[in-house]
């Protein structure tokens, strides 16, 4: 069974341009997370889908990240514009239901200059 | 805001030495969860306990959440250098189906 794919693995980008990460989830896992890791420390949650609804986004920086899960599979998380500040590593995760084991993707390292 | 603090932050060992990281916090959760990771991957779930004063072992490692539901341990015995990466805790606050994670701890097994 493939896991958790996430492209691109690495995105250097100048402040103020925008970036979109890309995450297929595992074939018939319902919900997906996306995290944010900054160097060092552990991922914070930044938004938990349930199929294609958005359940807790609370931790979503809404001035600038926005973010989909068209019908229901892969989702894109996209930061527009970028600060210098949000370089860290971007982390989706899948799970079968909200009450399953996550599986994380290898994550997308993003380098803001 | 719920917090898990980890201890050491840093830590490392020569092959075959014990050793045992701690996870704390002042919020009650409903399980706790442990993973490790690797540079350049993302964490992969070790284990998760969901009762108080619970115990798991997986080969050399052995977890064990505190009996009020506030914090955890792992401990492994005869560190591999294979053990290195850094280790997470993870909390669930009763009544929601996200995780906190914690703070990390960076384990380096020298050979």
């Amino acid at each position: 069974e493939a896991g958790v794919v996430q492209s691109p693995r690495y995105k250097i980008i100048e402040k103020k341009q925008p970036v979109a990460f890309w995450c297929n989830p595992i074939s018939g896992h319902n919900t997906l997370y996306w995290y944010r890791q900054n160097l060092g420390q552990g991922p914070e949650l930044l938004i938990r889908y349930e199929n294609e609804e958005a359940v807790d986004d609370s931790q979503l920086p809404k001035d600038r990240f926005s973010a989909e899960r068209l019908k229901g599979v892969d989702s894109t998380l996209k930061i527009q514009p970028a600060e210098l500040g949000d370089s860290a590593v971007y982390l989706c995760a899948s799970s079968r239901d909200r009450s399953y084991e996550q599986y994380f993707g290898p994550g997308t390292r993003l380098t803001v200059t | 805001t719920q917090l898990l603090e980890q201890s050491p932050q840093f830590l490392s060992i020569q092959e075959g030495e014990n050793l045992t990281v701690y996870c704390n916090s002042s919020s009650v959760f409903s399980s706790l969860q442990w993973y490790r990771q690797e540079p350049g991957e993302g964490p992969v779930l070790l284990v998760t306990v969901v009762t108080g004063g619970e115990v798991k072992k997986l080969k050399r490692l052995t977890f064990q959440f505190g009996d009020a539901r506030k914090d955890s341990s792992l401990h492994i015995t005869a560190a591999q250098p294979g053990d290195t990466g850094l280790y997470l805790c993870a909390g669930s606050p009763s009544g929601t189906y996200k995780y906190i994670f914690g703070t990390g701890t960076r384990l380096k097994v020298l050979a």
